[in-house]
């Protein structure tokens, strides 16, 4: 399975600022998922992000609050803008690969807090 | 879209005992179902998943059952250790798109 790790762990953040998460796998992945995990709750898929296209916004989420990137297989960052405290939440990063046939693997997770 | 019920949301069993969770799903095309652990400050970890053309799936303590027919499955933990204690998600995919249930919290009592 991959292994998949994120930067930050936490972070604690203003109001009005922007915070990029990093999500790093340690192989290829041809898909990557962005979820976000209020606390004591399910998860709730964000994006998918594919290498080469746009991510595909899930129902809720658009493109300028939660922009994405993906430059190659194995890296994808979320960046949460213009924060206000409704964005509190787990920030998680999962990855999939073709071969291993819908398998998700999760990253450990980013703690954001906005005060 | 496909729509994932999970009960109960909290289960205490006394260690050794069983425990039992379960999960329907709304759309007949899900092909892949998923268990997924996670301990407090971690990433959910995939545990044991089955799919739709296999009816039961047993690794060690962990046995996952499919009906199809019903749309729901299950997950059952045998001789449950206080090292089991953690949430439990159940999710039902098709072709990559995934969808969790609420959550089960699950406590071992030593």
């Amino acid at each position: 399975s991959a292994v998949i790790s994120q930067k930050p762990s936490r972070d604690i953040c203003q109001r009005g600022t922007s915070l990029t998460i990093q999500c790093q796998v340690d192989s290829q992945v041809t898909m990557m998922f962005w979820y976000r995990q209020q606390p004591g709750q399910s998860l709730t898929l964000i994006a998918t992000a594919n290498q080469g296209s746009e991510a595909t916004y899930e129902s809720g989420f658009v493109i300028d609050k939660f922009p994405i990137s993906r430059p190659n297989l194995t890296f994808s960052t979320l960046t949460v803008s213009n924060m206000s405290p409704e964005d509190s939440s787990i920030y998680l990063c999962s990855g999939t690969d073709r071969s291993s046939y819908n398998e998700q693997f999760f990253g450990p997770g980013t703690r954001l807090t906005v005060l | 879209g496909e729509n994932v019920e999970q009960h109960p949301s909290t289960l205490s069993v006394q260690e050794g005992d069983s425990a039992v969770i379960k999960c329907t799903y709304s759309d007949s095309a899900s092909n892949y179902f998923p268990w997924y652990k996670q301990e407090l400050g971690k990433g959910p970890q995939l545990i044991i998943d089955i799919r739709s053309n296999v009816g039961e799936k047993k690794d060690q303590r962990i046995a996952v059952t499919l009906n199809k027919t019903a749309k729901h499955f299950s997950l059952h933990i045998t001789e449950t250790q206080p090292e089991d204690s953690a949430v439990y998600f159940c999710a039902a995919s098709n072709n990559n798109d995934m969808r969790f249930g609420a959550g089960t919290r699950l406590t071992v009592k030593p």
